[in-house]
């Protein structure tokens, strides 16, 4: 049973246009949501968080969307650029544990 | 360069032999974790230490040994694996648990393929 889903396992999207990455969860119990971003060959690396007291948080061209009522989590690249293409993974933790159940990613391509 | 450094980045092992893996984390975090990412699968947390203690152990095979001598070094020792433990293996730290609302940081992974 998954608790952390991401059901579009691909997106492609032009350069300088934004992209949505959206991701699912079950347990009511997370309360800390983060971003990673994966390139071949190498470990995640962290983009963004966002606590469950609120519903947004923003970096940059980086935006995460929090809405605890459906559950979802987005986040938003505007504008998208080449070098965002990786795989995106969100990841959910609850305050009684230390472990951080992982999506399965979303592949972003970016085209000129 | 990520702060978190991982060695080997690749192993290939057979099924009888003993081997290591070495992470090394220069965040001056006080928390190190093991996590194991499988083919097609998402990224499964396998133990977690803090202040060097283990403080959680994810249902892992005995097969798997962890080991966290001081709060920079991380080590996962292998023995007598099967060929369906291979996977990508990512060391990550934080400074304070991830319980807390701590974020974590990720090694580049070492590829662990068992023959």
């Amino acid at each position: 049973d998954q608790q952390v889903k991401q059901n579009s396992p691909s997106l492609s999207v032009q350069e300088g246009r934004i992209s949505i990455l959206n991701c699912d969860y079950t347990n009511s119990m997370f309360d800390y949501f983060l971003w990673y971003k994966k390139y071949p060959a190498e470990g995640p690396t962290f983009l963004i968080s966002i606590s469950s007291i609120k519903d947004k948080n923003e970096d940059g061209r980086f935006t995460v969307f929090l809405n605890k009522s459906a559950k979802h989590l987005s986040l938003h690249i505007v504008p998208s650029q080449p070098g965002d293409s990786a795989v995106y993974f969100c990841a959910a933790s609850a305050g009684n544990t230390d472990k951080l159940i992982f999506g399965t990613g979303t592949r972003l391509q970016v085209f000129p | 360069e990520t702060g978190v450094t991982q060695t080997p980045r690749h192993l290939v092992m057979g099924m009888t032999n003993k081997k290591s893996l070495k992470c090394e984390q220069h965040l001056g975090h006080n928390a190190m974790y093991w996590y194991k990412q499988s083919a097609k699968k998402p990224l499964e947390l396998m133990f977690v230490y803090s202040l060097e203690e283990r403080v959680e152990n994810n249902s892992v095979p005995s097969r798997f040994s962890p080991e966290c001598p001081n709060s920079s070094h991380l080590f996962l020792h292998l023995h007598t694996l099967q060929p369906e433990d291979s996977a990508l293996y990512l060391c990550a730290s934080s400074q304070g648990r991830v319980r807390s609302g701590n974020t974590i940081y990720f090694g580049e992974g070492s590829w662990l393929t068992v023959v």
